[in-house]
């Protein structure tokens, strides 16, 4: 089986940098994805590390050790509006493609 | 159309009658998802299509619960003699096959069952 956790909820002050985890138990998958969710919204995509190391999108990085089984995002320079849960999420080799996700990270941003 | 559509977005349906979920996915996208998710808890998956087939149902909740895809396009997701669990939001993805793409999301259709 598959199955991806993450604490669920983390709080940080605007202009500081916060890094949510990732851990993961699956067979074989192609990458790791992160989908930011606002409060009523649809889930979006930010960023997908097919490889191992860190990629870069603006404030937004996110990283993939295959070996340790383990992933993050990282986001720097918070803003207010990056409150929001963000998930992080692998397709699964065994089936095709089917996209799973984690649980969520609730992330909090203060003044 | 230009994104993930979903239909009704609403619905307040009483204890025991059937409803019927639409998802309009993106023009030419070939894998299609099905999730539930109850206030302030995570994706739970329900069933995956690739064209009209469905490699995985495993996250189907009972067997009141079912979908269908025809013409490689629109998607239904029916779910019989409805109860008070049932009661969540449920979003539709689709995505193009290539394993790297991601997935977009429809707005949703909340679903009461009073």
């Amino acid at each position: 089986g598959q199955s991806l956790e993450q604490p669920s909820e983390v709080t940080a002050v605007e202009g500081a940098i916060v890094q949510i985890n990732c851990t993961y138990q699956t067979s074989g998958f192609y990458g790791l994805s992160w989908y930011q969710q606002h409060d009523g919204g649809a889930p979006t995509f930010l960023s997908y590390n097919g490889l191992d190391g860190l990629e870069e999108t603006g404030r937004f990085s996110s990283f993939l050790s295959r070996s340790d089984s383990y992933g993050y995002l990282l986001l720097q320079e918070l803003q207010m509006k990056d409150s929001a849960s963000y998930f992080c999420a692998v397709r699964d080799r065994g089936t095709r493609g089917k996209l799973i996700f984690g649980q969520g990270t609730e992330l909090s941003v203060k003044p | 159309g230009a994104g993930v559509s979903q239909s009704p977005s609403n619905k307040v349906t009483e204890k025991g009658k059937d409803v019927e979920l639409r998802c309009d996915p993106i023009s030419g996208h070939t894998a299609l998802y099905w999730y539930r998710q109850s206030l302030g808890q995570g994706l739970e998956f329900l069933i995956y299509f690739q064209g009209n087939s469905a490699p995985d149902k495993s996250g189907l909740p009972s067997d009141r619960f079912s979908a269908e895809r025809t013409g490689g396009s629109v998607s239904t997701l029916t779910i019989q003699r409805t109860q008070q669990e049932d009661s969540a939001v449920y979003l539709c993805a689709s995505s193009l096959a290539n394993q790297h793409t991601e997935a977009f999301f429809g707005q949703g259709t909340r679903l009461t069952v009073v």
